[in-house]
């Protein structure tokens, strides 16, 4: 059973500081990987993809991959309020059909 | 900004009665998906479609489950014979486009009932 394991959380972090999340993956074959933010009744947001190990900056986020330890990782700089959702990150599995989403973690980011 | 929509929102159901949830993907997408979400759980893989068949589907996706491609641009999920258990969030989504871009981007949403 392919799995992505997250920290359900919450994580509560003061607003303007580094949020990190974190999250591992079974699949060893797997590719593709991504963060998406859900808001509370809404639909999952893409907000970053990774394809290679190191680290991939866009805005105030920061993917970081390590396929070596099968690790995912993503940094949010100077959170604001608006950050505060659930993190879900999604791995495209080897046989790439399908993404596998894991349970997600609640960030809450306290004013 | 091309975006996935679905139809309805929000359905009602009876149980025991077959329910109709529409996605239109974005157009240049080959890649097509179905997941549900069950209130304050993790959002489950059901199906993908590909090339007008199933590329996989997951055990959830039962034989009262089916999806189709009735056109070029919808794409449905049919549940023949809904259970409570049903009850869920279903989310479509697309992905795929000929440059090998492989990001996933979904719809709303139908919130699906069953009483």
């Amino acid at each position: 059973q392919k799995e992505v394991e997250q920290n359900s959380g919450p994580l509560s972090v003061p607003e303007g500081a580094i949020a990190s999340l974190n999250c591992t993956y079974s699949d060893r074959g797997s590719q593709s990987f991504f963060w998406y933010r859900q808001y509370s009744g809404k639909s999952p947001e893409l907000i970053m993809s990774i394809y290679s190990n190191g680290d991939k900056e866009d805005g105030r986020f920061t993917a970081q991959l390590n396929k070596a330890s099968q690790y995912v990782s993503l940094l949010i700089r100077d959170s604001q309020p608006s950050d505060s959702a659930t993190y879900l990150c999604a791995v495209r599995d080897s046989s790439a059909s399908k993404i596998i989403f894991g349970s997600g973690t609640r960030l809450s980011i306290r004013p | 900004e091309p975006e996935v929509t679905q139809t309805p929102s929000h359905q009602v159901t009876q149980m025991g009665q077959e329910v109709i949830l529409r996605c239109v993907p974005i157009s240049n997408h080959l890649y097509f998906y179905w997941y549900r979400q069950i209130l304050g759980q993790k959002v489950e893989f059901l199906v993908s479609f590909y090339n007008n068949e199933i590329s996989e589907k997951s055990e959830i996706f039962d034989d009262q489950f089916s999806v189709e491609r009735p056109d070029g641009s919808n794409f449905t999920l049919k549940i023949r014979s809904t259970k409570l258990e049903d009850s869920a969030m279903y989310f479509c989504a697309s992905s795929g486009d000929l440059s090998g871009n492989t990001e996933a981007f979904f719809g709303q949403g139908t919130r699906l009932t069953v009483v």
